[in-house]
């Protein structure tokens, strides 16, 4: 596609649900990155992949949360039994190469409230 | 500590000023030195990129990397009131990018 697209945009969820955040990269990008970002602040580091391998999940808060990028092309990251400090956007950002420079391109995030 | 820190302003210029942001860094093995723009309620947009240590000129914006002082700067000359965004300084070693906090900047027709 012609930019990172990301689904649903806005999600609203009570506490203790689960949640799965979609990320559909720019085609032919071979790393994929999931950030978190709150309010006022720069994007938090959560995991990346290049192509189907996740290569660092080292940001993510806990064991609730986990990423899969299957086919190497879209990834979905879930959220197990929501809490209210998970509210945030979430953000997915793909890139060329692999190995990674910073070239990110980033999607315009999934906002995501828990109640 | 955090890994990079970056003061949040709230900046505010008038229209043609030259407006410097900066940002300082803790770990030397940074090599990759990144600035992205990001407007309300937008993702971040890649403004500039440089690798290592030196000076990167595109058009009105100039990004400095000084690695001996772990310091980073991105000047705007003549900046213009469709610059008012939010500026993110971002770095890394090639696996993990680390993103400042932002600084707000607002610039007055």
């Amino acid at each position: 596609g012609a930019g990172v697209s990301q689904s649903p945009r806005y999600k609203v969820t009570k506490r203790g649900q689960d949640v799965a955040l979609r990320c559909d990269p720019i085609s032919g990008h071979v790393s994929l990155y999931w950030y978190r970002q709150a309010l006022g602040q720069g994007p938090e580091f959560l995991t990346y992949f290049n192509y189907e391998a996740q290569q660092d999940k080292s940001g993510l808060p806990n064991d609730r949360f986990s990423a899969e990028r299957p086919e190497g092309s879209i990834s979905t990251l879930t959220i197990q039994r929501t809490e209210q400090r998970d509210s945030a956007m979430y953000r997915c950002a793909s890139s060329r190469g692999q190995g990674g420079t910073g070239e990110l391109f980033f999607g315009e995030g999934s906002r995501l409230t828990v109640l | 500590q955090k890994e990079v820190e970056q003061d949040p302003g709230p900046l505010s210029v008038p229209e043609g000023a030259i407006v410097s942001l900066n940002c300082t860094y803790s770990n030397s093995a940074f090599q990759y030195f990144m600035w992205y723009r990001q407007y309300s309620r937008k993702g971040p947009e890649l403004l500039m990129y440089t690798y290592s240590s030196g000076n990167k000129e595109d058009g009105r914006f100039t990004a400095q990397v000084d690695k001996s002082s772990k310091y980073i700067s991105l000047f705007i000359r003549d900046s213009q009131p469709s610059d008012s965004a939010t500026y993110l300084c971002a770095m890394g070693t090639g696996n993990q990018f680390y993103f400042g906090t932002g600084t707000s900047l607002t610039v007055i027709p």
